[in-house]
């Protein structure tokens, strides 16, 4: 099973800073890596598929990059309605797999 | 409008067996591979099972395997998940996706598995 491994696990940050999350995956998955946002008592959403496909109605303040291993999601001036659990999540081989999620919370 | 909707959720015994159902709007449904993922309340997501477009091809997680049965009827515009011999570790949440990156997902139904 290939373990996808978030950092931070939670970030406090202030609106209009530049946010970065990675995930590192123990196995190399090419570029099969998707990023969601998920807000409390909300479904997750869709915000970059394979690794940096931007999605139709996401802000372009949201972009992802990597393949292999090492993957970024990274958020340009950031909002309040950015605060949020962000995870990242392998299919590129079976078990596919969420990580942890990272928690950012807008000061 | 593209929507999911998951039904069939509520609270089971240990043992116990339950019938998930995810029914499908505003797509051509039978093109689609579809998946089911669960999240404990307050935890992270956790990839359960697929079927592919026409049923035949399915995937399932180890803690599920031999217990939970993924199928599909292209007729109805439904997805299923047969939970059989629930334990206590299978309550969640559980939300059926549409797609290997999962850009449509229902708003969930709720497991408990409890006596």
């Amino acid at each position: 099973e290939i373990v996808l491994t978030q950092s931070p696990d939670f970030q406090s940050v202030t609106p209009k800073e530049r946010v970065t999350i990675t995930c590192r995956a123990s196995q190399s998955i090419g570029s099969s890596l998707h990023w969601y946002q998920q807000k409390p008592d909300q479904s997750p959403k869709l915000l970059i598929k394979y690794a940096s496909q931007s999605i139709s109605g996401v802000p372009s303040r949201f972009s992802g990059s990597g393949s292999g291993t090492d993957f970024t999601l990274t958020i340009n001036s950031l909002e309040a309605e950015d605060a949020a659990t962000y995870y990242c999540h392998q299919s590129g081989s079976l078990p596919y797999t969420f990580g942890q999620g990272t928690k950012l919370e807008i000061k | 409008e593209v929507q999911l909707v998951e039904s069939g959720g509520g609270l089971v015994q240990p043992g116990g067996s339950l019938r998930l159902s995810c029914a499908a709007s505003g797509f051509t449904f039978n093109r689609y591979w579809m998946h089911w993922v669960r999240q404990v309340p307050g935890k992270g997501l956790v990839w359960v099972s697929r079927v592919d477009t026409d049923g035949t091809t399915t995937a399932y997680a180890d803690s599920v395997k031999g217990r939970f049965t993924i199928s599909r009827d292209n007729a109805k515009n439904t997805l299923y998940l047969q939970m059989n011999s629930l334990r206590a570790e299978d309550t969640a949440v559980y939300y059926c996706a549409r797609e290997l990156f999962k850009d449509v997902w229902g708003k969930g139904t709720t497991v408990t598995v409890s006596s």
